[in-house]
Parts: C-alpha cells; sequence; structure tokens
C-alpha cells in the first residue's frame, strides 16, 4: 500500500495564478483533511471531508476550494495565490470515528512559494 | 487560550540521555492521544498512540497520559541521533470526526 500520495511535491506560482493539489490514499478512510504548516504555527486545518461528496471548512478556509468527488481523492484549490499562501501543505486521511483506534495518516507534503 | 500547548524548544541532548516531550490540554472530552515524529521536509509519522488515560510502552519509547492533571508526555530512552526530528502531540475527542487538535511541535536534537 501506498498510504497517502500528494502531487505535486513541489511548486512555484506567481500572485494571482491558480493550481490543485491532489491527494489519494489507498486505506480506503472515509475521513481526509488538508492542513498548511508554517514554522512556530504548527498545524492548522483549512478543510476536511467526512466522506465522498462532502467537505468542510477546517480553522484558515479563506482563499482555498476543495473537492472529494471519489472516496480515494481529496482535491485543494487555490484560485488566486496570494504570498501569504506560502507554505507546506499536508493531506491526511483518519480511520472512521467509532472503531478501536482513531489517528490520522500523513502524506508527505506539497511545498508551495507564491511569488 | 489554546486547546493544546507544547513548548518548541529547541531542545539538544547528548546520545543516550533520556528524553521528555510533554504537552498540556484544556479539554477534559480528549481521549485519544497521539505523539508524531516528523523529520525535516517530511510528513508527520505516528508513533505512539494511547486511548485514554495510563502509559504505553514500544521499545525505547514510553507514552504517558495523567487526565486528571490534563498532561501527557513521550519518554525516549537510549536516545540515538536518528531520532532528531520534532515531536508532535495530537488529541482527540471520540466520534467527532471533524478535527484534531496538534500541538506546535518540539525540535528535538541528539547530539553524537
Amino acid at each position: 500500500n501506498a498510504g497517502v500520495t500528494q502531487t505535486p511535491k513541489f511548486r512555484v506560482l506567481k500572485t494571482g495564478q491558480s493550481m490543485t493539489l491532489l491527494c489519494a490514499q489507498d486505506m480506503n478512510h472515509e475521513y481526509m483533511y488538508w492542513y498548511r504548516q508554517d514554522p512556530g504555527m504548527g498545524l492548522r486545518l483549512i478543510h476536511y471531508s467526512v466522506g465522498e461528496g462532502t467537505t468542510a471548512k477546517g480553522e484558515v478556509p479563506d482563499g482555498y476550494n476543495v473537492s472529494r468527488l471519489k472516496k480515494q481523492n481529496f482535491l485543494l484549490g487555490l484560485e488566486s495565490a496570494a504570498p501569504s499562501q506560502t507554505s507546506v501543505y499536508f493531506c491526511a486521511s483518519r480511520q472512521l470515528a467509532g472503531e478501536s483506534t482513531d489517528t490520522q495518516y500523513f502524506g508527505p507534503g506539497t511545498r508551495l512559494t507564491v511569488l | 487560550q489554546k486547546e493544546v500547548e507544547q513548548d518548541p524548544g529547541p531542545l539538544s541532548v547528548p546520545e543516550g540521555a533520556i528524553v521528555s516531550l510533554n504537552c498540556t490540554y484544556s479539554n477534559s472530552a480528549f481521549q485519544y492521544f497521539m505523539w508524531y515524529r516528523q523529520y525535516s521536509r517530511k510528513g508527520p509519522e505516528l508513533l505512539m498512540y494511547t486511548y485514554s488515560s495510563g502509559n504505553k510502552e514500544d521499545g525505547r519509547f514510553t507514552a504517558q497520559v495523567d487526565k486528571s492533571s490534563k498532561y501527557i508526555s513521550l519518554f525516549i530512552r537510549d536516545s540515538q541521533p536518528s531520532d532528531s526530528a520534532t515531536y508532535l502531540c495530537a488529541m482527540s475527542v471520540p466520534n467527532t470526526g471533524n478535527q484534531f487538535y496538534f500541538g506546535t511541535g518540539t525540535s528535538l536534537t541528539v547530539i553524537p
């Protein structure tokens, strides 16, 4: 199993450009998450999904949109990139709540720079 | 006040030392407690997982949860240079689908 994979690994954008980050998981998890990680700020939740076709806002959703058309994929979109969105983005998936364990599995991250 | 507080360090210890990493929290509903290890330029990986109170041991790592004090710890015995990483604590409430609560991470360097 590949676990959680993210595409691309690195990207440089100019202000105003758009892009989509792809997250894929092969563990059949219901829940998926997008975080950003900035120095001194820890992991901050952008958006999350509790199942195919559902999405919800997290702590810092402004400037981002998401879609979960297939259970195994969770897409994060930036419609008009801003320098404040320079960050490392992590996707995570989670076993369905209520089972004997409750943890998130992370992808390797996408390093995004917005000039 | 943040839900989870963690001293960011940095922490620097000699090889072979015992390391103690800690987090405090404010939400008494937390039942699941986790420690993640994150190497530089990598994603967090699950290191230890504990449900409710008590201790859990896995090799050189021991996780402790004290729910009465709202305090969790990770101990690393016989620390190795390969343990150099950032350690994040995380917690969650059972049967809530939305969010884990993460500490900001403690940076650890083990000096050979």
